[in-house]
């Protein structure tokens, strides 16, 4: 199946520092990547999709300035946390949808778990 | 988008099929239904998706009653390795809005 990397896979940051996370369609290309994020013991929220060429489009809530997310390749999204603090610290999973099929289904990475102290 | 409803937990034993139910009433004529699973600590693992027909592959089947508000995804053989959180998520084609929104999911727990 379709295979999605995400790195790195964890972080310890002090606050107040930005993190950069990676996440790469290997084997498609993906016009439209997603990123979640996910506490302990709760499902997954959905943060922004993530548009090739274009800008994000952040769910309600979401801080666009706190979260930058940049698409520049078809292959290739990242999410950027700027200055985080300790309530940033989560689990945070990107998505991939397979641009050359039309069914919508999306591939997960990893996740990278992230913690600011 | 569609609702769903899962129950919050399940157990089942080795050896016997998993039978996990998933509401959707208010789903509409073109959306889709998907389930994914996710192990702990790791990314949502899709299993299996359909509209209106019942489908089957290699990691599971897929049972969508005929006014398609309800669904039941089935592991036939469940293993340990079947713990996880399974999602199930209703949602259009690639057109018509890519999001997926998860629910709280079901914990399936397969006992030794």
């Amino acid at each position: 199946g379709a295979v999605v990397s995400q790195h790195p896979s964890r972080v310890i940051c002090k606050s107040g520092t930005s993190v950069k996370i990676e996440c790469r369609s290997l084997d498609f290309q993906a016009t439209t990547m997603f990123w979640y994020r996910q506490f302990p013991k709760q499902s997954l929220m959905l943060m922004a999709t993530s548009n090739e060429g274009s800008k994000a489009t952040y769910e309600q809530g979401v801080e666009k300035d706190k979260f930058l997310i940049n698409h520049a390749s078809l292959t290739l999204s990242t999410l950027t946390v700027t200055s985080a603090h300790p309530e940033d610290s989560s689990f945070y999973i990107c998505s991939a949808r397979d641009l050359g099929t039309a069914k919508n289904i999306q591939y997960f990475g990893a996740g990278t778990r992230l913690s600011v102290l | 988008d569609a609702k769903t409803t899962q129950p919050p937990s399940m157990d089942c034993a080795e050896g016997r099929a998993a039978n996990l139910p998933c509401n959707h009433s208010t789903i509409s004529g073109n959306e889709y239904v998907y389930w994914y699973r996710q192990i702990h600590s790791q990314g949502p693992q899709y299993i299996i998706h359909g509209l209106k027909n019942n489908e089957t592959n290699e990691m599971a089947s897929l049972i969508i009653t005929e006014d398609r508000k309800s669904s039941t995804l089935i592991l036939p053989h469940a293993t340990l390795r079947d713990t996880a959180v399974y999602y199930c998520i209703v949602r259009g084609r690639a057109n018509t809005g890519n999001q997926f929104y998860f629910g709280t999911g079901t914990s399936l727990t397969v006992i030794p």
